[in-house]
């Protein structure tokens, strides 16, 4: 298989507070994942681009200061929303490609639901 | 750059009855594609996928789609519905080789009535 996990799956936490989310290729090493952000009832859209062990591709109008991305190893990608604020309320989700993938397959994780009060 | 259309914002269908979900791209070769479904508050979930050979691919769930190069279209379908289908379906392009996210279109969302 090839699993994808994200932690935590539900946060709450006050404005003005990071929040880190973890991404994780449980059963295969990913060179590269993907960060979405999706707001209700709307389709993904992309954030960045995260490889391993260089910095992450941000999508236009995506601040990289406020959403650092930290492609440490294969198989963990994190994302950190930094001075959260009520705004930035979403559901996050993560998707990695495996290394050795000729088919351009994503596997998503179940994403990670933040509320900032 | 490619891209994904779903025509469909909202579809409702009867219980029993069939279904067709249309997706066109736009995107200069053959494209990877896939079907996604999503219940509320959960992640994406493949429901299919076609790379290449038989157009007609089947997936879970009693879902297959159908890929036609003539009108770039990938549509889904299913034969009989199940209310439990109810949810957002996703189409989603890839290009074949290259490190690049997928390109969603902006999904429909599916009820099931009795």
């Amino acid at each position: 298989g090839a699993v994808v996990s994200q932690h935590p799956s539900r946060v709450i936490c006050k404005s003005g507070t990071s929040v880190k989310i973890e991404c994780r290729s449980l059963d295969f090493q990913a060179t590269t994942m993907f960060w979405y952000r999706q707001f209700p009832k709307k389709s993904l859209m992309l954030m960045a681009t995260s490889n391993e062990g260089s910095k992450a591709t941000y999508e236009q109008g995506v601040e990289k200061d406020k959403f650092l991305i930290n492609h440490a190893s294969l198989t963990l990608s994190t994302l950190t929303v930094t001075s959260a604020h009520p705004e930035d309320s979403s559901f996050y989700i993560c998707s990695a490609r495996k290394a050795s993938d000729l088919f351009n397959e994503q596997f998503f994780g179940p994403g990670t639901r933040l509320t900032v009060l | 750059a490619q891209s994904v259309t779903q025509p469909d914002i909202h579809i409702t269908v009867s219980e029993g009855a069939s279904l067709e979900l249309r997706c066109n791209y736009s995107y200069g070769a053959t494209p990877y594609l896939f079907w996604y479904v999503q219940s509320p508050g959960q992640g994406l979930q493949l429901l299919l996928k076609y790379f290449s050979g038989d157009t007609l691919v089947q997936g879970i769930k009693g879902f297959e789609a159908e890929f036609k190069r003539s009108q770039s279209s990938f549509n889904l379908r299913k034969p009989s519905v199940h209310w439990s289908d109810a949810a957002e379906y996703f189409c989603a392009v890839g290009i074949p080789s290259g490190n690049t996210p997928l390109v969603f279109g902006k999904g429909t969302r599916l009820s099931v009535i009795a």
